[in-house]
């Protein structure tokens, strides 16, 4: 069974310091890892994906994300939070093998960058 | 890149009434789709997947006869809530893949917020 598991529900981090919001997961065989953002009263937004490669994932709005085989984690990062980077995040996963089968979330962590 | 597009983005009604939200895949075809519904400061609930042409694949849980799921064509799917009642009261999100491949991302539509009074 694939899962996805986000241990912070919130992370709170002034402006201009780094952040990391951390996201672990549980598949069978290699995992596509992903993050999205969902900002109030909207759908999320994909930000990045861990397909093969390179273990940094770069993505939208200065993002990015290490996969770590071995601690399977995939921890989201950014070296200067934004005050508009306030939002909520969700990690998600499904296993190679899964086909056309839906991502599995985690549930969530609510980011909020101080000014 | 991939456009969901969902109407409408907030719908208020009365208990006892139906209600329709519209999941449209704007400039790719989508086999399949997916409806979540996210209660306040939650998770994503997978609630069903749309299959084009078939019936839809309910999760465990949900009502079938409530959520009804109607995928008539490549790029639309329909999520219809009959005789809602105030619980039914939550944001639902439709999402769709460009392609089947099991690493390409998701792109979701803008939800709509349903409130039953």
């Amino acid at each position: 069974a694939q899962s996805v598991a986000q241990p912070e529900d919130q992370v709170n981090v002034a402006e201009g310091n780094p952040l990391t919001v951390k996201c672990t997961y549980s598949v069978s065989g290699n995992p596509y890892l992903f993050w999205y953002v969902q900002y109030p009263n909207r759908g999320l937004q994909f930000l990045l994906k861990y397909i093969t490669g390179d273990n940094l994932v770069k993505g939208s709005y200065g993002f990015e994300a290490e996969f770590n085989k071995s601690q399977t984690s995939f921890h989201l990062k950014k070296p200067s939070a934004l005050v508009s980077d306030s939002a909520l995040y969700f990690c998600a996963v499904r296993g190679s093998h899964s086909g056309n089968t839906p991502l599995v979330f985690g549930k969530g962590t609510r980011l909020s960058v101080i000014a | 890149g991939a456009v969901v597009s969902q109407h409408p983005s907030w719908v208020i009604c009365k208990s006892g009434t139906s209600v329709k939200i519209e999941c449209r895949s704007l400039d790719f075809q989508a086999t399949t789709m997916f409806w979540y519904r996210q209660f306040p400061k939650q998770s994503l609930m997978l609630m069903a997947t749309s299959n084009e042409g078939s019936k839809a694949t309910y999760e465990q849980g949900v009502e079938k006869d409530k959520f009804l799921i109607n995928h008539a064509s490549l790029t639309l799917s329909t999520l219809t809530v009959t005789s809602a009642h105030p619980e039914d009261s939550s944001f639902y999100i439709c999402s769709a893949r460009e392609d089947t491949r099991s690493n390409s991302p998701l792109h979701f539509g803008n939800g709509t917020r349903l409130t039953v009074t």
